[in-house]
């Protein structure tokens, strides 16, 4: 198994439709995360789970929905999206040790197409 | 805020070495880190600074100037497959990291 595994890969969805974005990892990391790419632009920041705790949402429009069940697994789910919302969404997880987060260790992300 | 400031677009020759300068201005300074992104694919880590100075690690090295809010990326003995992306991210205070909007260098033999 890779560090980092997100499914799936490539979705398209359209602006009604209900979906959701799966990640898992496997390197016993207490902390993950979900980033959105958008061309041209950097990485922003979305959520931030430590220890399953929710630390970080970065003014994301509630139409993301993120769910961290235990510490391995982080989804966001996906509800009336715009089709601006189309990206790469970037899944991470890092090892939090003192407030310090470290190398994140990226997924290969999902590409999201909003019709 | 958060600023950080890397160059758009660079181009190099194979076999060349090639510098990527890194500006910022961040709320707090936990360290800076190095990512390599190839088209199509996940973010990988390269180098992580936290003290002045410059970290070598194989063919790759970054420095930083914490009074200067400045770091770069130095790339040696450039091989095609280093045509990627390069993200320069910033951990400031809460153990938040920001990027830039990436480097995209082209290797040409």
């Amino acid at each position: 198994e890779t560090g980092v595994t997100q499914t799936p890969r490539h979705l398209v969805m359209g602006m009604t439709n209900k979906k959701s974005l799966k990640c898992e990892q496997h390197l016993g990391h207490n902390a993950m995360y979900w980033y959105k790419q958008s061309a041209k632009k950097p990485l922003e920041l979305m959520f931030v789970y430590n220890f399953k705790e929710q630390t970080e949402n970065n003014s994301v429009p509630s139409r993301f929905s993120p769910e961290c069940p235990n510490s391995s697994h982080l989804f966001l789910h996906l509800h009336t999206l715009q089709p601006e919302d189309s990206a790469l969404y970037l899944c991470a997880s890092s090892q939090v040790v003192g407030g310090w987060t470290g190398e994140l260790f990226f997924g290969e992300g999902s590409r999201l197409t909003v019709l | 805020g958060q600023n950080i400031d890397q160059p758009t677009e660079m181009t190099a020759t194979e076999g060349a070495i090639v510098q990527i300068n890194c500006t910022y201005q961040t709320s707090g300074f936990n360290g800076l880190f190095w990512y390599q992104q190839h088209a199509g694919e996940a973010p990988t880590f390269l180098s992580y600074n936290v003290l002045d100075g410059l970290e070598e690690k194989g063919r790759f090295s970054s420095f930083l100037s914490r009074s200067k809010g400045y770091s770069y990326l130095l790339l040696k003995e450039l091989q095609m497959k280093d045509s990627a992306s390069y993200l320069c991210a910033v951990e400031g205070n809460a153990g938040k990291s920001t990027f830039g909007d990436g480097t995209t260098l082209t290797v040409k033999p």
